[in-house]
């Protein structure tokens, strides 16, 4: 089974420049995330979709960040205008249960990540 | 105060030792619990399952306690190869469905 595939796996740009990154999940995983993970922290939840709808965008932040999963397969994340404070490798994660209330139990599959490092 | 709680460490252990982690969750909704492990400059990967009943996979064993809503993970026998960050990961299924990681503890094991 192929795994989740992200890419860049590295970008290097200046404060305000923009950035995207993509993101193929596993083949018939209903539910797409995006984790931002600064160095020597945890993962922290950017946005989840469940096929193309977003189940949870709480901690993204909207005014810079934006997120799209159009055919509810693959997904874009997007930054504009870039920050330094969002230097942080961004993993996109996949699972094959759909969300339902209630049910809990959901084990994700990581991709290997896209590093941003903004100067 | 953050929801999924764990000290950062890190833990200098020699092999074959034996070293337990703990992890605290504030949210008494939450239904599922997991341990991922995470090398160094590589994403999360699922160590195990937490069952209510506790578990075990080889060397590591895993309990919750569900009244004091901690966590726990003890690696016996510990290898060189065990060197990694352990986030502790919880899933919320009512209130808006999350999967909620902590920030990790950090174990070396030293020959």
């Amino acid at each position: 089974e192929a795994g989740v595939a992200q890419s860049p796996r590295y970008k290097i740009i200046e404060k305000r420049q923009s950035v995207a990154f993509w993101c193929n999940p596993i083949s018939g995983h209903a539910t797409l995330y995006w984790y931002q993970q600064i160095l020597g922290q945890g993962p922290k939840l950017l946005i989840q979709f469940q096929n193309n709808g977003v189940v949870d965008d709480s901690q993204l932040p909207k005014d810079r960040f934006s997120a799209e999963r159009l055919k509810g397969v693959d997904s874009t994340l997007k930054i504009q205008p870039a920050k330094l404070e969002d230097s942080a490798v961004y993993l996109c994660a996949s699972s094959t249960q759909p969300w339902t209330e209630g049910s809990g139990a959901n084990v994700l599959t990581f991709g290997a990540g896209s590093r941003l490092t903004v100067l | 105060r953050k929801e999924v709680e764990q000290d950062p460490g890190p833990f200098n252990v020699p092999e074959g030792a034996t070293v337990a982690f703990n992890c605290t969750y504030s949210n008494s909704a939450s239904q599922s619990f997991f341990w991922y492990r995470q090398d160094c400059r590589k994403e999360p990967k699922l160590l195990m399952s937490v069952y209510s009943s506790g578990n075990e996979d080889g060397r590591f064993t895993a309990q919750l306690n569900r009244a004091s809503q901690y966590i726990s993970l003890l690696i016996r026998d510990s290898k060189l190869s065990d060197s990694a960050t352990y986030l502790c990961v919880v899933n919320r299924g009512t209130g808006g469905f999350k999967t909620i990681f902590g920030a990790g503890t950090r174990l070396f094991v030293k020959a």
